[in-house]
């Protein structure tokens, strides 16, 4: 099965800084990376995903890289605001089975 | 509002009393799917449906029970709940099964449990 590592835990950040949040993953056959927004008291909600095929992917101040040879894929948060504060899963995805990482929460300071 | 529900919000319960988890979906989605979520380790996934009368286990499927009898509904089921099972559970949804399960899940709010 898969397994993902994700670093690190906890990420307490400036506001106007930048975030980065790294994943690893184990399984070389995994082909699909969602990262999820988990505010308090809510469910998990999509923010970026890339596939397998693709280096990086931009969204506004979001971005996602992946490197398949090392197996590992990044998320990027530039300028942050009060309202990244959440915690953020990064994901992979082989034959149907999502496996999470553990999360990170981001705590963005004034 | 297309969404996922889930009922009840909060339950506190006691060693061995069944219970259920129900969850619903109004955007017609094939795949539904159950998680618990437990500090340190994320989100674990507990069953998934690929659609209507098709289910399968995920990660930590010991102790809960799933059915999928229409597309809309996937309850989940903890026929004699014990401690170990004192977590936030979701349920979430997602539009095909193609490419099985490569699509961007929507979740429910989450049902917070406590075994006693």
């Amino acid at each position: 099965g898969e397994n993902v590592e994700q670093h690190p835990s906890t990420l307490s950040v400036q506001e106007g800084d930048s975030a980065v949040i790294k994943c690893t993953y184990s399984d070389s056959a995994s082909n699909y990376f969602p990262w999820y927004k988990q505010e308090l008291g809510k469910g998990p909600q999509l923010i970026i995903d890339i596939r397998s095929n693709v280096g990086e992917k931009k969204d506004q101040r979001i971005a996602v890289t992946l490197n398949k040879t090392a197996k590992h894929f990044s998320l990027h948060i530039t300028e942050t605001q009060p309202e990244d504060s959440a915690v953020y899963f990064c994901a992979a995805i082989r034959w149907g089975k999502l496996q999470f990482g553990a999360g990170t929460q981001v705590v963005v300071t004034p | 509002e297309a969404q996922v529900t889930q009922n009840p919000r909060y339950l506190i319960t006691v060693t061995g009393k069944k219970l259920t988890v129900t969850c619903s979906q109004n955007m017609n989605h094939e795949y539904m799917s159950w998680y618990r979520q437990d500090p340190g380790l994320g989100l674990r996934q507990i069953y998934y449906s690929m659609n209507v009368e098709v289910t399968d286990k995920g990660d930590v499927p010991e102790g809960y029970k799933v059915s999928r009898k229409e597309k809309r509904n996937f309850p989940l089921i903890l026929e004699s709940p014990s401690p170990n099972q004192t977590s936030l559970y979701f349920c979430a949804s997602s539009l095909s099964s193609r490419g099985r399960g490569e699509n961007e899940q929507f979740f429910g709010p989450g049902t917070r449990l406590t075994v006693l």
